[in-house]
């Protein structure tokens, strides 16, 4: 499958810990952000998102907070899991149907 | 329910050849893009499509040619392929006034 993982910064956790993915995002216009998840060979895929009028939203094991004053989005996978391995790319949107501006995206390792 | 779909999956051509590569998308959602992934850039958006017959560029559209004729299909030429064209490329949808876009499988493109 495709190695886009390779090269990308990695982040290594024990499994069953807490995973925090960061992501710094460029562009005040931006009123949407979402987390994608892409495993290898695949398609990225949605994980969670939250509107700029928000500041924490969850979902099953996921947590995604948002910091509007210094730019910065964070995903928090609660009891990571071999499945979770995974690059995961943070994207933000200026307004609907625009395009998403992707970040370079994360390798999260877990260790069994 | 197929959802999206890209094809050839996989593509081996030469500098300077022709070659398209397909999306196929059966929810009948307005917009469509094309991405392209490379290592150290995540996903960069090179067209998309508001609608049928309604295209416009994104971050990278040189060298690339896009067509619209049917809501549910939106082709991707690589007019003359070029070495720096060797990349995955992604297909994504979203409906009309929405934020979500639904990814393919990707086709990993090498161009010797």
């Amino acid at each position: 499958g495709e190695s886009v993982g390779l090269h990308l910064p990695t982040l290594s956790v024990q499994e069953g810990d807490n995973s925090i993915i960061n992501c710094a995002y460029s562009n005040s216009a931006s009123d949407y952000f979402i987390w994608y998840k892409q495993e290898s060979g695949k398609g990225p895929q949605f994980i969670i998102d939250i509107r700029s009028n928000m500041d924490k939203r969850q979902g099953q094991r996921v947590t995604v907070l948002l910091n509007k004053t210094v730019k910065h989005l964070s995903l928090q996978i609660a009891a990571t899991q071999p499945g979770d391995s995974a690059v995961y790319f943070c994207a933000e949107m200026a307004g609907a149907n625009s395009k998403l501006t992707f970040g370079k995206g994360i390798t999260l390792s877990v260790r069994p | 329910d197929a959802g999206i779909t890209q094809s050839p999956r996989y593509k081996i051509t030469e500098t300077g050849r022709q070659v398209t590569l397909m999306c196929h998308q059966t929810w009948s959602h307005s917009y469509m893009f094309w991405y392209r992934q490379d290592l150290g850039h995540g996903l960069r958006l090179i067209y998309y499509s508001a609608a049928a017959d309604i295209t416009d560029k994104g971050e990278v559209p040189d060298g690339y040619v896009v067509s619209r004729s049917k809501t549910e299909n939106f082709p991707l030429t690589l007019e003359s392929a070029t070495r720096s064209q060797t990349s995955v490329y992604f297909c994504a949808s979203s409906r009309q006034g929405d934020y979500e876009q639904y990814f393919g499988p990707g086709t990993r493109l090498t161009v010797t």
